[in-house]
């Protein structure tokens, strides 16, 4: 079974560019998560969709951060502009219907804001 | 609203050791209860889920974990740790049903050797 797909692995930019991560979930897969890693601390939900809806995106910076999933597949989460505080690893996760009893989390994407 | 503290930063075994993890949840009901493990580079991986019945839970990798109810906490634990278990444990705390998943910040653990 191939696993939850994340690019790119990492990415430098300087403050106040713009940058994507994508992410391709495990078939079938109904929910699909964004968590923002900081190092340090542990993994801070952004958002979650359930197909191409979102459930809550209560913590997502929305003057800065968008993401969608509009085939209820893949999903992109962007950043524009980006700051210093944007440094972290973006993991994306998913999981089967029915409820998040096991997330199932990609390698992330390591961001480096200069 | 659900939090998850995990007092330790970071943990020293020694290789053969046995280990304990702590974490305390904070959820007005009956909280889903999860242990993850992060590797260097790597996505989290569930170790083991609480989400009723026997308190006493098994995981992968020879952990187990205990659900106290009275005491709100849900350590992990490992009888002998072998120096592949170096790495990053999460625990973490679900609404009923697991849709919205909270992280502690997290426990490093180091063996010796």
């Amino acid at each position: 079974e191939a696993g939850v797909a994340q690019s790119p692995r990492y990415k430098i930019i300087e403050k106040r560019q713009s940058v994507a991560f994508w992410c391709n979930p495990i078939s079938g897969h109904a929910t699909l998560y964004w968590y923002q890693q900081i190092l340090g601390q542990g993994p801070k939900l952004l958002i979650q969709f359930q197909n191409n809806g979102v459930v809550d995106d209560s913590q997502l910076p929305k003057d800065r951060f968008s993401a969608e999933r509009l085939k209820g597949v893949d999903s992109t989460l962007k950043i524009q502009p980006a700051k210093l505080e944007d440094s972290a690893v973006y993991l994306c996760a998913s999981s089967p219907p029915g409820g998040a009893e096991k997330l199932f989390f990609g390698s992330g994407t390591q961001l480096s804001v200069l | 609203a659900q939090s998850v503290t995990q007092p330790d930063i970071h943990i020293t075994v020694s290789e053969g050791a046995s280990l304990e993890l702590r974490c305390n949840y904070s959820y007005g009901a009956t909280p889903y209860l999860f242990w993850y493990v992060q590797s260097p580079g790597q996505g989290l991986q569930l170790l083991l889920k609480y989400f009723s019945g026997d308190t006493l839970v098994q995981g992968i990798k020879g952990f187990e974990a205990e659900f106290k109810r009275s005491q709100s906490s849900f350590n992990l634990r490992k009888p002998s740790v072998h120096w592949s278990d170096a790495a990053e444990y999460f625990c973490a705390v679900g609404d009923t049903g697991g849709f919205k998943t909270i992280f502690g910040a997290g426990t490093r653990l180091f063996v010796k050797a």
